[in-house]
């Protein structure tokens, strides 16, 4: 059964930096492309970032220079360092994998409040 | 600036049909933007229901069902059920490792 769980979300200050973790079973990230997609509370779904099996990334522009994915082939693990937060960077957290151009599966969540 | 464009809210009555829109600000939503579905609950993680605009994902019943009218993806539920009562999000692939979400449609069936 394909699986994700995401974990290292928290209470930070602005300006803080944080870093997510996506871990996969049932399938291998580094043949996959993953994505990260954010929820602020009572708001719609926001796309974040995207990571290609072939090692390409994308933001989009509302994180870029300040996310960064990266992904661990032998934990079967994504990321995304997060710096430089903001108020407006609350929510939860989910990552995903891709089929094709789509969202397939998608993990639980977690929740990053970005508060003084 | 892309703008995904989908109704706030809709209402339903049960055993009723239903269809949900998703559009550009600017411009018509082709199959060339793979729009694809999501059906989300509080509290929950999205669903994925339909993706390249008409494809059913693994499990989702054939009441769901995608396609493009006129100048936008829809999502139509025929013979809709209480606990289709959820938020829905349409997502467009605009290009070069990029996404853009609608804002969602609730809908509400009673």
């Amino acid at each position: 059964e394909v699986q994700l769980v995401e974990s290292g979300g928290g209470l930070i200050q602005p300006g803080g930096s944080l870093r997510l973790s996506c871990a996969a079973s049932g399938f291998t990230v580094s043949s996959n492309d993953m994505s990260w997609v954010r929820q602020a509370p009572g708001k719609g779904l926001e796309w974040v970032s995207v990571f290609y099996s072939g090692g390409s990334t994308y933001y989009a522009d509302s994180v870029k220079g300040r996310f960064t994915l990266s992904r661990d082939n032998s934990k079967n693990t994504l990321f995304l360092q997060m710096n430089s937060l903001r108020a407006e960077d609350t929510a939860v957290y989910s990552c995903a994998n891709l089929k094709g151009r789509a969202f397939d599966v998608w993990g639980q969540g977690t929740m990053v409040t970005v508060s003084s | 600036q892309t703008v995904v464009t989908q109704e706030p809210s809709f209402s339903v009555s049960p055993g009723g049909t239903v269809t949900l829109t998703c559009g550009l600000s600017s411009g018509s939503v082709s199959s060339s933007y793979y729009p694809s579905w999501y059906q989300q609950t509080p509290g929950q993680p999205p669903r994925t229901l339909i993706y390249s605009t008409n494809t059913r994902s693994s499990g989702v019943p054939d009441r769901f069902s995608g396609s493009i009218l006129g100048n936008k993806a829809a999502l139509t539920i025929t013979g809709a059920q209480a606990d289709d009562e959820s938020d829905y999000y349409c997502v467009l692939y605009v290009g070069t490792g990029i996404w853009v979400f609608g804002g969602g449609t609730k809908l509400t069936v009673l």
